[in-house]
């Protein structure tokens, strides 16, 4: 079974660079989470989408982050222009949406550095 | 709104002995609650899972969870560590919308 691939697994870039993140959710999973990891403020939930829809991206920190879900298989989490603060690990996690019970399945993430 | 608290961001324990991590969750609804470790340069895995059937809720690796309503809590436990269990745990409550919110985390040092 495949779980939720990230890629890249890593990334080095200059500040000001686009960064592109890229999340291939479980197959079947209809809900899809991006999170940011940091020792300072811990695991944040930057959005999430639900049946492709994004429905909360409150925690978003700023217009130069963006998502997009173009289709059931894959999302997208975009920053541009990058600035040394974003540096983090992003997490993509996928679940189903029926049942209160269901977990979400996390991938390995992205180490992103902005230097 | 659902949230929970982790008590104590670091637990040391020897090797063979009891590990105990807090959670403390709030909700106005019944709950929906879950443990997650996390290794070195990895994502989160699902230790265990509280849906309402039963109170202690065995999980992988031995571990287990205790739902108590009294006391609104969900604490982790194993009868003995291992040197394999030292990671990061992460307790977690549903939300409404089927998000999931994240206590800050409770990282477990196993001592030989």
């Amino acid at each position: 079974d495949a779980g939720v691939i990230q890629s890249p697994r890593h990334e080095v870039t200059e500040m000001g660079q686009e960064v592109t993140l890229r999340c291939k959710p479980i197959s079947g999973h209809n809900s899809l989470f991006w999170y940011r990891q940091t020792m300072m403020r811990g695991l944040e939930l930057l959005i999430y989408f639900n049946n492709n829809v994004p429905i909360d991206d409150s925690g978003m920190p700023e217009d130069r982050f963006s998502a997009k879900m173009p289709n059931a298989s894959f999302s997208t989490l975009k920053i541009q222009p990058s600035e040394p603060r974003d540096s983090a690990v992003y997490f993509c996690a996928s679940s189903l949406r029926q049942g209160f019970n269901q977990p979400q399945h996390f991938g390995d993430g992205t180490r992103l550095s902005i230097l | 709104a659902q949230s929970v608290t982790q008590l104590g961001s670091h637990v040391s324990v020897s090797e063979g002995a009891l590990v105990l991590l807090r959670c403390n969750y709030s909700s106005s609804v019944p709950p929906y609650l879950f443990w997650y470790v996390q290794y070195p340069n990895q994502g989160l895995q699902l230790l265990l899972k509280y849906t309402s059937a039963a109170t202690l809720v065995k999980g992988i690796n031995g571990f287990e969870a205790e739902f108590k309503k009294s006391e609104t809590s969900f604490h982790l436990t194993k009868p003995s560590a291992h040197m394999s269990d030292a990671a990061e745990y992460f307790c977690a409550v549903k939300g409404q919308n089927n998000d999931m919110r994240f206590g800050a985390g409770t990282r477990l040092t196993v001592k030989p």
